[in-house]
């Protein structure tokens, strides 16, 4: 069965260090997307994307995050200059047709600052 | 408020036992969708049902959704020790996002 794969399955990063993220999205999936979830915690919305643009970011998506689809597999996110609070599980989903259809998610990257 | 609110928090029962979760949820939706997370792992898809569906059966599970009540809920049946993992419902917010709740635990004892 075709699945969302996530690298790294866990990143350890120094305060104010730039992360990149990536996913590769099933195939002939279209509609692209970032959660994440601290520890415990719930599964939080963080962006997204579709036709190369941002279709909807959550308030926790701010200046210090972006997403790219570099290629016609790959989709990233950065963050620019991690905080403490950013430790966190980071999903990626995608799906066909955005919400009228199942969001499948990758496994997840554990990212930790310190 | 929250869009996706799950009750119980935590639930723990016997193996063969079945388990019940419920989600409640503020705002109309298009879909609900229950997924199941094992400690540190990705997310399940375990079911979808749509706003004009009222019931729906994968293997032991079995989904109902009340749009008039803004309710979910999620019954297994035959619990399995397998089956311990947290449980979330998701709606579909607009277009473009699931906003989830903030799940059950659940715990089945051998």
């Amino acid at each position: 069965e075709p699945e969302v794969t996530q690298t790294p399955s866990h990143q350890v990063t120094q305060m104010g260090q730039e992360v990149i993220l990536r996913c590769v999205p099933i195939s002939n999936h279209l509609y692209f997307y970032w959660y994440r979830q601290i520890l415990g915690q719930k599964v939080e919305f963080l962006v997204s994307f579709y036709n190369n643009e941002i279709s909807e970011k959550s308030e926790i998506f701010d200046d210090q995050f972006s997403v790219e689809r570099p290629d016609g597999s790959n989709f990233t996110l950065k963050i620019r200059s991690t905080k403490l609070e950013d430790s966190a599980m980071y999903f990626c989903a995608s799906s066909d047709r955005g919400v009228g259809n199942t969001i499948y998610f990758g496994e997840g990257s554990w990212l930790t600052v310190v | 408020s929250q869009q996706g609110e799950e009750d119980p928090q935590a639930l723990s029962i016997q193996e063969g036992e079945n388990a019940t979760m419920n989600c409640s949820y503020k705002t109309s939706i298009n879909n609900l969708q229950w997924y199941r997370q094992n400690s540190g792992r990705g997310l399940v898809h375990l079911i979808l049902i749509r706003s004009n569906e009222r019931e729906k059966h994968s293997g032991r599970l079995r989904v109902t959704l009340d749009t008039s009540k803004k309710s979910s809920s999620l019954l297994i049946t035959a619990s399995r020790a397998a089956d311990t993992a947290s449980y979330f419902c998701a709606t579909a917010s607009g277009t473009y996002k699931y906003i989830f709740g903030t799940g059950t635990r659940l715990k089945v004892l051998a």
